[in-house]
């Protein structure tokens, strides 16, 4: 147990649906992260927030959309993905953003059909 | 460019084998830290350890030993005596310094298989 907890687990849905991914750490951290894994890539880091303003978007599509409402709360907001975008997403927190060392949800494992 | 090559796609020893898994970086930076993770089927990436660029100090933690080498870029990880538990995907990872935003870039991983 990390103190960085995803929900859902498991994830399927049509290329016209609209679902979030939810994010929550207990641990105090004011940056959290999104990373996707897709197979045999290596992580990508997709945004950055820090005290709850986004700081960094890896040039990801606009069909991914975050949301930081408070510093222990993600969201992944996801409309009319592709089947290419399925993926384990990963959620991550750090002190700070200066701070190299993060800490990581379990995933949500996502299957675009 | 920061990179992180981890060149061991797959490792499979028995239970009980020394094994070396192999982690190569490149960065633009001086400042810099180090890290290895462990994903285990359950998905979490596990934190393992973090080295900063000025400590080449090797580091043992229980049936875990790292051998950071500035000289050839390199961060070694080797658990000795390896269990089935050990079975995972390993990640070597970089970060460098504030000015290049603190960011985390992965290697590709490399997936352990321990038998019994």
């Amino acid at each position: 147990e990390t103190g960085v907890t995803q929900t859902p687990r498991h994830l399927v849905m049509g290329m016209t649906n609209k679902k979030s991914l939810k994010c929550e750490q207990h641990l105090g951290h004011n940056a959290m992260y999104w990373y996707k894994q897709s197979a045999k890539k290596p992580l990508e880091l997709m945004f950055v927030y820090s005290l709850e303003e986004r700081v960094e978007n890896n040039s990801v599509p606009s069909r991914f959309s975050p949301e930081c409402p408070n510093s222990s709360h993600l969201f992944l907001h996801l409309h009319t993905l592709q089947p290419e975008d399925s993926a384990l997403y990963l959620c991550a927190s750090s002190q700070d953003q200066g701070f190299p060392e993060a800490f990581f949800g379990q995933g949500t494992r996502l299957t675009v059909v | 460019a920061q990179k992180v090559t981890q060149a061991q796609t797959e490792i499979s020893v028995v239970e009980k084998e020394d094994v070396t898994l192999d982690c190569v970086y490149e960065t633009r930076d001086t400042t810099y830290y180090l890290f290895w993770y462990k994903q285990p089927p359950s998905g979490e990436l596990v934190f393992l350890i973090r080295r900063n660029s000025f400590d080449e100090q090797n580091e043992i933690s229980g049936r875990y030993s790292w051998n950071f080498q500035k000289s050839t870029s390199s961060f070694n990880f080797t658990i000795t005596a390896s269990q089935v538990v050990d079975s995972a995907v390993y990640f070597c990872a970089l970060s460098e310094g504030v000015e290049y935003g603190n960011k985390l870039v992965f290697g590709a991983g490399t997936i352990l298989r321990v038998k019994s």
